[in-house]
């Protein structure tokens, strides 16, 4: 049974640039969550998926940011017109009763 | 509001050596605590969890935690390190209601000198 898979680990993008995160769940997974971790932190909420529907998005920045989680395929978390402060791991994680299961993370640099 | 902090931000032991990291929470309700730990270029694993019942869990790996509620703690132990052992390790705190979303703590850099 594969695991959370992220795709792409890294991703460099200069500012002004959109950025796209995808994260595929467990097999049986119908919950997604999104956190971020910036340098020397530890990981921040920013949202929490089920298949279409947002359900808790209380971490998301207001602006530039937004996630979707589509009947079919991967979670997305979008970032347009990324600035230099983005610069962070971004984990995803899918649940099954209560229990979150972490993906390998995708490193955004901002130039 | 809801957080988690852990007080020990870099830890560095010899092997054999016994390990306690420091986590203490603060939350409304009903909290469902984790240890999670991070190898060197890998993703975050579950160490541990309490939802209820016994205050002392053992994990994997030779640790354990106690939930000591009138101290709001959740402190991870183990009795001797090793060298493997180095990595980041987090606390997080999740609500029992609807979201589960997570709070995790600023982590804990364990470094173990062989």
């Amino acid at each position: 049974n594969a695991g959370v898979m992220q795709n792409p680990r890294h991703l460099v993008r200069r500012r002004g640039q959109e950025a796209r995160l995808r994260c595929s769940p467990m097999k049986g997974h119908s919950h997604v969550y999104w956190y971020r971790q910036l340098p020397e932190e530890g990981l921040k909420f920013m949202v929490y998926l089920q298949k279409e529907n947002i359900i808790d998005e209380s971490g998301m920045p207001k602006e530039r940011f937004s996630a979707e989680f589509p009947k079919e395929g991967p979670s997305i978390l979008r970032i347009q017109q990324v600035v230099r402060g983005d610069s962070a791991a971004y984990f995803c994680a899918s649940s099954l009763r209560g229990e979150q299961f972490f993906g390998p993370g995708t490193r955004l640099t901002v130039l | 509001a809801q957080s988690v902090s852990q007080h020990n931000h870099h830890v560095i032991l010899s092997e054999a050596a016994s390990l306690e990291l420091g986590c203490n929470y603060s939350y409304g309700g009903t909290v469902n605590l984790f240890w999670y730990v991070q190898y060197p270029g890998q993703h975050l694993q579950l160490l541990l969890k309490y939802f209820s019942g016994d205050p002392l869990v053992k994990g994997i790996k030779g640790f354990e935690a106690e939930f000591i509620k009138s101290k709001f703690s959740f402190n991870l132990r183990k009795p001797s390190v090793q060298w493997s052992d180095t990595a980041e390790y987090f606390c997080a705190g999740g609500d029992s209601g609807n979201t589960g979303k997570l709070i995790f703590g600023q982590g804990t850099t364990l470094q173990v000198k062989p």
